[in-house]
């Protein structure tokens, strides 16, 4: 149990392109789920906390207006790169409390972003 | 804000050796959470510790909640190449900030066969 998915698990774009990224706990509901970002060789930075029905909050330094994030459903969330630029090329994890449980989260694959 | 210290950065290591690593915490968490990632995957939990002085196991992986609850260790017995890859501890307060973790900067394993 506790199975988290990700699509794409990577995907190449153009600067200036939007790109969707999708996180699915498949076999629990979550009603919160997270997206953190991780460059090379570096631990996991929290992006944003997403909860079902409700607007996400965003971590200080993380624009809301880029990163797009949906959490329609109890077993899906989804952060779209808005107008993606080089930098923006990371790693994307996300990850799923699952609803009654104490703070055990469980990730996704990841998808590795590129922007060219 | 809340900070983690994890520590050693890496480690190389004989097959069979026993491995221990440890983080602490400027401030108290309530949870304590130790994942391990592999290349171009995400963190895979390995053990949950809900209180103070906990002490868990996960066949060869021990993991303790530290009485001030601002410490955790995690030790690895007879490790196998298999246990290559990093380990991240995190903390957590439930109820807290909706419950974020906060993760160390992650200690890398190497085994050699």
């Amino acid at each position: 149990g506790a199975v988290v998915s990700q699509h794409p698990s990577w995907v190449i774009c153009k600067s200036g392109t939007s790109v969707k990224i999708e996180c699915r706990s498949l076999d629990f509901q979550a009603t919160t789920m997270f997206w953190y970002r991780q460059f090379p060789k570096q631990s996991l930075m929290l992006m944003a906390t997403s909860n079902e029905g409700s607007k996400a909050t965003y971590e200080q330094g993380v624009e809301k207006d880029k990163f797009l994030i949906n959490h329609a459903s109890l077993t899906l969330s989804t952060l779209t790169v808005t107008s993606a630029h080089p930098e923006d090329s990371s790693f994307y994890i996300c990850s799923a409390r699952r609803s009654g449980s104490y703070n055990e989260q469980f990730f996704g694959p990841g998808t590795r972003l590129t922007v060219l | 804000g809340q900070q983690l210290n994890q520590s050693p950065q890496s480690m190389f290591i004989q097959e069979g050796e026993d491995v221990s690593m440890n983080c602490t915490s400027s401030s108290i968490f309530n949870t304590w959470l130790w994942y391990k990632q592999e290349p171009g995957e995400g963190p895979v939990l390995l053990i949950a510790l809900y209180k103070a002085g906990e002490l868990t196991s996960n066949g060869r992986l021990t993991a303790q909640f530290g009485i001030t609850r601002k410490d955790s260790f995690l030790n690895i017995s007879a490790s196998i190449p298999s246990d290559v890859g990093i380990y991240f501890c995190a903390g957590s307060n439930y109820g807290g900030s909706q419950g974020n973790l906060i993760f160390g900067k992650g200690t890398k394993l190497s085994v050699k066969p």
